[in-house]
């Protein structure tokens, strides 16, 4: 069974960067889409992009110029930056496998919030 | 952009039939997905490509896909049913999600 977890600070400052990462369990990185997603609180999912296990990467149009995702294959681990954070960044941020063009894995979640 | 319109909420009685409905433009071409997401847990897939169950959805949750409208359908209705529902479709590289529906069950 595919698990996956993510870590890295829950509170960040306004106009750094935050930054994630996902250590995936259970099964290989390898030859997987694997996404990022984030839903603000009492709001709907938003997606945020993904990368391929060969570095690979699509992002969402409205945070392109923000995101950068990077894969570690030989960890088993992907990660998330994103760029000169504001409020409406503060969210639940989950990470996924991509298969098919669906999501069949996710991450608990973890909560990031932007403040000073 | 693609946009997917979700009504925000929906209530049902216990044992009856809940429909949410995912609007988009001739979205029965593309595949449709679903995902049941209760508060403080992550979303769980309950449809994919428009009418399959993964192993372990009960045989009450349905999906169907066509025109400009796909529809989750949940029958005999439970209080354990009570969550979030989203939709979902892949178009130009991107997950696309609507806006999330919220199924009360009185």
């Amino acid at each position: 069974q595919v698990q996956l977890q993510e870590s890295g600070p829950g509170l960040v400052k306004p106009s750094e960067t935050l930054s994630l990462t996902c250590t995936v369990s259970g099964g290989s990185i390898s030859s997987y889409y694997w996404s990022w997603i984030r839903q603000p609180a009492g709001k709907g999912l938003e997606w945020i992009g993904r990368i391929y296990t060969s570095g690979s990467t699509n992002y969402n149009p409205s945070l392109k110029s923000r995101v950068t995702m990077s894969v570690d294959t030989s960890k088993n681990q992907f990660s998330l930056k994103l760029s000169s954070v504001t409020a409406a960044d503060t969210a639940v941020y989950y990470c996924a496998r991509e298969g098919q063009q669906l999501i069949d894995y996710w991450g608990q979640g973890t909560l990031v919030t932007v403040s000073s | 952009s693609y946009v997917l319109t979700q009504p925000p909420s929906v209530s049902v009685a216990p044992g009856k039939t809940a429909r949410i409905t995912c609007g988009g433009n001739n979205i029965g071409s593309k595949s449709v997905h679903w995902y049941q997401q209760k508060p403080g847990q992550a979303p769980v897939l309950v449809i994919y490509y428009d009418s399959d169950r993964p192993s372990g959805i009960p045989e009450r949750f349905s999906g169907s896909n066509s025109g400009n409208t796909a529809t989750l359908t949940i029958s005999r209705v439970e209080a354990g049913d009570e969550a979030d529902y989203y939709c979902q479709v892949w178009d130009s590289s991107s997950v696309v999600f609507g806006g999330g529906t919220k199924l009360t069950v009185l």
